[in-house]
């Protein structure tokens, strides 16, 4: 079965902490991108990436991270420098060059 | 002008009524506009998506309206059934190089009531 996985489900962070939410697809999608969801609200992009060891900054990309070391892992870092952490994330990957976007089932972070 | 405002933020229909939610946008470049439908605590799915050289387009229950001049495009469900209750996002996108980047509404909890 292709598709996108994300890991945890849920995750919880102390103050100052870091903690990375895991984003992998098998759909041989050159393009990946990571969004938070806050209740209410639309989508707003954090990262995105359109080829490996290469990304750009979205709306909201102060207080976070990512690397794309591999072309089916797109994993991205909430540091403690985000304040404001407590969200619904979705990763999401594309065909490059096609607009069509799949998501995953989402991480949802909270802090103790 | 990188804005998409979608209306109303939430929507209770009966069952087998028609549910219509509205998008409109400034940039006349976006020149793909898909929604998405999005069950709580699941990832969005896209539903249905349509291209400014379009009027309309129709996938069973769901249609696109598009109209250009006015800058808007709607989302109508007909014969709404309490299963389609969920979030509706509407999205545009435009950015060069085909980025894929989208830019979204902000959402519309419709609930269909039996």
């Amino acid at each position: 079965d292709g598709g996108i996985t994300q890991s945890p489900k849920y995750l919880f962070r102390k103050e100052g902490q870091n903690v990375t939410l895991s984003c992998e697809q098998n759909l041989n999608h050159d393009a990946m991108y990571w969004y938070r969801q806050d209740p209410g609200q639309g989508l707003r992009l954090i990262y995105y990436s359109q080829i490996v060891n290469d990304f750009q900054k979205g709306d909201i990309a102060e207080g976070y991270s990512v690397s794309r070391e591999k072309k089916e892992s797109f994993p991205l870092t909430v540091t403690s420098a985000q304040k404001n952490p407590t969200a619904f994330y979705l990763c999401a990957s594309s065909i490059l060059g096609v607009k069509t976007q799949y998501f995953g089932p989402g991480t949802r972070l909270l802090v103790l | 002008q990188q804005q998409v405002k979608q209306s109303p933020q939430s929507l209770i229909v009966q069952k087998g009524g028609i549910s219509i939610i509205n998008c409109a946008y400034e940039n006349t470049a976006f020149d793909y506009f898909p929604w998405y439908q999005q069950f709580p605590g699941k990832g969005p799915a896209l539903l249905i998506a349509i291209r400014p050289d379009v009027s309309e387009k129709k996938e069973g229950r769901f249609t696109i309206s598009f109209n250009k001049s006015a800058k808007q495009f709607s989302l109508h469900i007909m014969d709404s059934q309490p299963g389609d209750s969920a979030t509706y996002f509407c999205a545009a996108s435009n950015f060069p190089g085909n980025t894929g980047k989208l830019i979204f509404g902000q959402g519309t909890t419709l609930q269909v009531k039996p």
